[in-house]
């Protein structure tokens, strides 16, 4: 039973290009969330999705940064145009649709950009 | 935005001995979980806890509620080595938006 799993682990971008994380949640897990963890900050939330529907999208910044969660395939988490400020550990949480309350994390992406 | 304050920030013990981690709030929550996080990885998810005054006990932790829903504590019996990591306390604001606020965090280190 394989946990949530994030892709890649360390990613290095340049300022200026794009960023794409990768989370795949649990099987049977519908609902799919984002959290950013800056250095010596605590876990915020971005992002809340179900298939192929953005539910709440109140903790993303409102340039650069989109999320999706496709009928097929991973969620994505897309930065375009990354600074500095970017550089952070991203997870993936992913609940069950009987059991919402409850998040399991992935190990996260720890993005740094140079 | 809810908020949730943990203490202590910083918490260096010797093995065997007990301590408890704090988490409040002015606020209401739905439900709380705990969390542990070690550097590079995930938060791992530790209990819920979801009636005000509710008792959880997971070996030699135990969790609870505050009566009103907006306090809990994390106290941990014969710290060993092993429990060494970052305690998160989240909580549910409810609604449809299911999203958690993460508390302040509390490092434990402890010593053999």
């Amino acid at each position: 039973n394989a946990g949530v799993m994030q892709n890649p682990r360390h990613l290095v971008r340049r300022r200026g290009q794009e960023a794409r994380l990768r989370c795949s949640p649990m099987k049977g897990h519908s609902h799919v969330y984002w959290y950013r963890q800056l250095p010596e900050e605590g876990l915020k939330f971005m992002v809340y999705l179900q298939k192929e529907n953005i539910i709440d999208e109140s903790g993303m910044p409102k340039e650069r940064f989109s999320a999706e969660f496709p009928k097929e395939g991973p969620s994505i988490l897309r930065i375009q145009q990354v600074v500095r400020g970017d550089s952070a550990a991203y997870f993936c949480a992913s609940s069950p649709p009987w059991r919402v309350t409850e998040a399991f994390f992935g190990q996260g992406t720890r993005l740094t950009v140079v | 935005t809810q908020l949730l304050e943990q203490s202590p920030q910083f918490l260096s013990i010797q093995e065997g001995e007990n301590l408890t981690v704090y988490c409040n709030s002015s606020s209401v929550f739905s439900s709380l979980q705990w969390y542990r996080q070690e550097p590079g990885e995930g938060p791992v998810l530790l209990v819920t806890v979801v009636t005000g005054g509710e008792v959880k006990k997971l070996k030699r932790l135990t969790f609870q509620f505050g009566d009103a829903r907006k306090d809990s504590s994390l106290h941990i019996t014969a710290a060993q080595p092993g429990d060494t990591g970052l305690y998160l306390c989240a909580g549910d604001e409810g609604g449809a938006t299911n999203k958690l606020i993460f508390g302040t965090g509390t490092l434990l280190a402890v010593q053999p």
